[in-house]
Parts: C-alpha cells; structure tokens; sequence
C-alpha cells in the first residue's frame, strides 16, 4: 500500500521567508508519479508539478522549486521570497500510474504567510 | 483546453433532502472521472470514480451514489442527506490511458446540511 505524508500541519511565515514543505511517501514500486497541489482559499486544487520516478533533477518553476531525492522518500517543495498569495494547503500526492486510478494524497500543510 | 465545470457552487440543504451535483468536462473526451469530498480538517477523501459511462467504483461504503450518463458528465447524488455529509465536494478529471493520471480539479461544491 501506499503513503504519503505531510508532517507539517500548520507553517507560518512572514513576507519574504523561504519555506520549505515536506512531503514524504511509501511504495513498493519502482515507477510511480509525484504530485503538488495548491489549494487557494477559494477551494479549487491547483496542479502544480508532477514527476516521474525515474526523473531526480530538481526543478525550478520562477519562486517555486522542487527537491526529489529517492534515497530518502522526499519530494520536498520549497518557496522562496514567500507572498501573502502564497497563502494555501498545499497537497502532496502519489499515484503508480499504468491505468492505477487512484493517487495517495497526503493531509496537506497549511501555509500562512504574514504581511 | 480542458475544463471542468461543477454546479452548483454552494448549497444548502436541510437533512433528509435529496442531492445532486454535477460535474462536465469539456474538452476532452473519456475521461476518468473523480469525487472527493473534503471535510474539516482539510483531507481529501475519494468516493467514486469512473473510467468510463455506467462505469462506477465506489471507494467508500454511504448514502452517496454518482452516476455517469455521458462520457464528460459525472453526477454525485443521495436520496437523503445526512448533517455528516456536509463539506466540499470536488470533482476532477485524468486522461484515460495514460501512463500517469495526473488529476485536474474543479471549482468544488460547498455543500451545508442543516
């Protein structure tokens, strides 16, 4: 079976903070899919990244940026120079693929990010 | 571009009343198609999904059922609400067939049971 964990329930920053939001998963396969997802308040879930276990590089989107490391089960997300926008639950999730269907998520991390 | 549309927004509705809410996606054609509901306290909980029309899986034994009468469109229904069914209903879509399923959500229903 698989997991995902979200250890951080609550994070709170002020304006231009780095954070970083841990994400930490279980599965016996050796291909499968991560995923970040923000939820604004507004309720909709955004899709933010997704990455392919055969893919390690750490990815860069403008403030955003994303560290994979097999070794230890991480798919960590980190915002630099954070913004009041920022402010959301952000939803790690894994999924096997190949027709699976159905993805893990974690509980999320609320972030709030202070003027 | 794909889109997906839920309706209605916010709803509220006394217990013992019927439910129905919908969700079409526009754009692409035979989609996998989810509800999740997502109480206080923020987790996501998958309760249908549906890999094709009249294809239903159900993931979580309730007084909810979903249908799907055609390929783009995925309704959630109860025939008599309960105050635990109160949350935020979302519904998302993934391309069938494809190596990776990646979920792409809708605006959600807020849904008050009174």
């Amino acid at each position: 079976a698989q997991k995902v964990t979200q250890a951080q329930t609550e994070i709170s920053v002020v304006e231009k903070e780095d954070v970083t939001l841990d994400c930490v998963y279980e599965t016996r396969d050796t291909t499968y899919y991560l995923f970040w997802y923000k939820q604004p308040p507004s309720g909709e879930l955004v899709f933010l990244i997704r990455r392919n276990s055969f893919d390690e590089q750490n990815e860069i989107s403008g403030r955003y940026s994303w560290n994979f490391q097999k070794s230890t089960s991480s798919f960590n997300f980190t915002i630099t120079a954070s913004q009041v926008v920022d402010s959301a639950v952000y939803f790690c999730a894994l999924d096997l693929g190949g027709g699976s269907y159905i993805p893990t998520f974690g509980r999320g991390t609320s972030l709030i990010v202070h003027p | 571009s794909q889109t997906i549309h839920q309706w209605p927004a916010t709803l509220v509705q006394p217990v013992g009343s019927p439910l129905s809410l919908e969700c079409t996606v526009e754009g692409t054609s035979n989609p996998n198609l989810y509800w999740y509901r997502q109480a206080a306290g923020r987790g996501l909980q998958l309760l249908f999904y549906s890999v094709g029309i009249g294809q239903i899986s159900s993931e979580v034994p309730q007084n909810l059922s979903a249908s799907r009468p055609q390929d783009r469109q995925f309704i959630l229904s109860s025939k008599k609400l309960l105050l635990s069914d109160s949350g935020f209903y979302l519904c998302a879509w993934s391309t069938s067939g494809a190596s990776t399923d990646t979920q792409y959500f809708g605006p959600g229903t807020r849904l008050t049971v009174l």
